[in-house]
């Protein structure tokens, strides 16, 4: 688990700011993920990467962004936070597993509140 | 797309006793399905995992058993002790050849274990 963090841990910012979270792993994963998590809707995915400069949209996608320079990093960005992107956000990787879904280790999470 | 429905939301036991969440997915061609611990403030943990080409994985006290014609798959937990408690989340994942490695989760079953 001490493989991948996340930065900052808490954060609260305003309406309209631009907020970057980051996500870092140790192991060389291929796979990034990012979710949130709220209250009644458990995890939903916003954006995933298979592999450096690849990445794809989830199921919540709409006001975020990502990218993935390097295999280990994959910030998200809040171009312009709102008040429904208060969250909990965890990042998670996983490695590739020819022909099946390899578990996802998932970061320590954090904490955003858009005032 | 894939959608995992969780029931029940809450679940109160007696220590000792089992305890048995159940999911259900909409999509056959689902393969993988995971189960995550989440203790209060902390991060997912995968606790037991269960492919398509298995009905049934024990891991001492915890058994998750699969089926396909109906689309369910269902967590056990026997014998449970306080530190049981806890969120668990389902997930089911589609592979493509193990190009995308998404997870759907369901949306938490919040287990409480009384002493």
């Amino acid at each position: 688990d001490a493989g991948i963090t996340q930065s900052p841990r808490y954060k609260i910012t305003e309406t309209g700011r631009q907020v970057t979270l980051m996500c870092h792993q140790t192991w060389s994963h291929s796979y990034m993920f990012w979710y949130r998590q709220d209250l009644g809707h458990g995890l939903r995915l916003i954006y995933y990467s298979a592999a450096a400069d690849i990445t794809d949209k989830g199921e919540v996608p709409d006001g975020y962004v990502v990218s993935r320079s390097k295999t280990e990093n994959f910030p998200l960005t809040l171009e312009s936070a709102t008040r429904s992107q208060t969250s909990v956000y965890f990042c998670a990787s996983s490695e590739h597993r020819p022909g099946g879904t390899d578990t996802q280790y998932f970061g320590p999470g954090t904490r955003l509140t858009v005032l | 797309g894939e959608n995992v429905e969780q029931h029940p939301s809450t679940l109160s036991v007696q220590e000792g006793d089992s305890a048995v969440i159940k999911c259900t997915y909409s999509d056959s061609a689902s393969n993988y399905f995971p189960w995550y611990k989440q203790e209060l403030g902390k991060r997912p943990q995968l606790i037991i995992d269960i492919r398509s080409n298995v009905g049934e994985k024990k891991d001492q006290r915890i058994a998750v058993t699969l089926n396909k014609t109906a689309k369910h798959f269902s967590l056990h937990i026997t014998e449970t002790q306080p530190e049981d408690s806890a969120v668990y989340f389902c997930a089911a994942s589609i592979d493509y050849g193990g190009a995308t490695n998404k997870l759907i989760f369901g949306t938490g079953t919040l287990l409480a274990v009384q002493p």
